[in-house]
């Protein structure tokens, strides 16, 4: 089942300004990551985040983590029109019967204007 | 490296037939490949996971008469759609895990294959 549900489901900003989306999950995880996919094409994934770390950075990729909270961020910095594209967090379990598996979350739009 | 493909990459059938969608992990051995279906503008829904050498294990609700998915080797997985229908309609994404990613759930996504069913 798709636990994750990020917020905003959209987010529409002018280029050079940063974007923050917002990922919730329920249950224990293993570790976070968040994936980019442009309209129609697969994933790339940008980053993950282990669930004993709390900041994690790539580039002008920022990604936390509250594991007390059961939330994540994910924050582009210095945002740039090819930036445009869904934003998905995942979540990997632990292990048992999902040993291996991620779990998706909704996915942000997010659009940034030249 | 770590590079996943999909062939094809499109597929338009009529009702009724089957297709075949490959996925393969060019560069690493995968012991589990997943598959994945996505609906426009939504979420990836697991369908099942595809285990080199032995049956795959498919997500709740998913038919596996319907999805047929075979692990043949450590590089291709199959996921062949039975006697489809307009609903079947929908972008279907594999993924690959190599071996030592099961424990940090690290997966390899492939392109995606969009198939549309008349």
């Amino acid at each position: 089942s798709q636990q994750g549900e990020e917020d905003p489901q959209a987010l529409s900003i002018q280029e050079g300004e940063n974007a923050t989306m917002n990922c919730s999950y329920k249950t224990s995880i293993n570790n976070l990551q968040w994936y980019r996919q442009n309209s129609g094409r697969g994933l790339v994934h940008l980053i993950l985040i282990r669930s004993n770390e709390r900041e994690k950075h790539s580039g002008r990729l920022r990604v936390t983590l509250d594991t007390s909270k059961k939330s994540s961020s994910l924050l582009i910095t210095a945002s740039r029109a090819a930036d445009t594209a869904s934003y998905f967090c995942a979540t990997g379990m632990p292990g048992g019967t999902s040993y291996g598996k991620l779990t998706f979350g909704q996915g942000t739009i997010l659009t940034v204007h030249p | 490296g770590a590079v996943v493909s999909q062939h094809p990459s499109r597929v338009i059938c009529k009702s009724g037939t089957s297709v075949k969608i490959e996925c393969r992990s060019l560069d690493f051995q995968a012991t589990t490949m997943f598959w994945y279906r996505q609906f426009p503008k939504k979420s990836l829904m697991l369908m099942a996971t595809s285990n080199e050498g032995s049956k795959a294990t498919y997500e709740q609700g998913v038919e596996k008469d319907k999805f047929l998915i075979n692990h043949a080797s450590l590089t291709l997985s199959t996921l062949t759609v039975t006697s489809a229908h307009p609903e079947d309609s929908s972008f279907y994404i594999c993924s690959a895990s190599p071996p030592r990613g099961r424990t940090s759930n690290e997966q390899f996504f492939g392109p995606g294959t969009r198939l549309t069913v008349l």
